[in-house]
């Protein structure tokens, strides 16, 4: 079955630094890859996506790109701020459509820290 | 997410109660999801529902949960006889229609099973 492996955590950054997480899964097909964002007592936003081989996500200054011969969606920002703070979950989805379209496979997520 | 409300936000229960945990989607959706996070763990998708309708329940559990829609009010995921392994956060989503895995989750009702 599907599966997404995300970096152990937690990752524990200064503000400014690059940070990288790294997301790999292994699906049948050709899935779309999510990058979702949880801060502390709310509920999943969605951050960026990618529905096919070599498209780029990016949202406020986070990117990842879908890569098809490695299987991987690694997210990254070169500049991390405080506020960035927050757990990190990539999460793969079945384009087939029809009632699967919101059954996603999620990774155990990342917990970020960044200090000022 | 705005627009999703879920209720409880925490709710405490003992071995052997049951549990009832509610969610109303975004304004003008009539579908939700509901996933559950376990302890250091990732978001595990449980069922899809459609008002009145269940049409995906391939990750509940076979025993003791339930999940329904009703034509009026919310959608209720039921737990009965709880046990510790239940203490979790349970997530509902509305999706947005036709854009794959595009999900609004509520903020969570975090069981806590004594």
């Amino acid at each position: 079955g599907d599966s997404v492996t995300q970096m152990e955590g937690p990752v524990t950054l200064s503000e400014e630094a690059f940070l990288t997480i790294n997301c790999t899964y292994t699906a049948t097909g050709y899935p779309s890859l999510f990058w979702y964002v949880q801060y502390p007592g709310e509920g999943l936003q969605l951050l960026l996506k990618a529905t096919k081989a070599d498209d780029k996500g990016s949202n406020k200054g986070f990117e990842a790109t879908y890569r098809k011969e490695t299987t991987s969606f690694h997210l990254e920002k070169g500049s991390v701020q405080v506020s960035d703070s927050a757990v990190y979950f990539c999460a793969l989805g079945d384009n087939a459509g029809g009632t699967s379209y919101g059954k996603l496979t999620f990774g155990q997520g990342t917990i970020l820290t960044v200090h000022p | 997410n705005a627009g999703v409300m879920q209720n409880p936000r925490h709710l405490v229960r003992r071995r052997g109660q049951e549990a009832r945990l509610r969610c109303s989607p975004m304004k003008g959706h009539s579908h939700v999801y509901w996933y559950r996070q376990l302890p250091e763990e990732g978001l595990k998708f449980m069922v899809y529902l459609q008002k009145e309708n269940i049409i995906d329940e391939s990750g509940m559990p076979k025993e003791r949960f339930s999940a329904e829609f009703p034509k009026e009010g919310p959608s209720i995921l039921r737990i009965q006889q709880v046990v510790r392994g239940d203490s979790a956060a349970y997530f509902c989503a509305s999706p947005l229609q036709g854009a794959t895995g595009e999900l609004f989750f509520g903020e969570g009702s975090r069981l806590t099973v004594l």
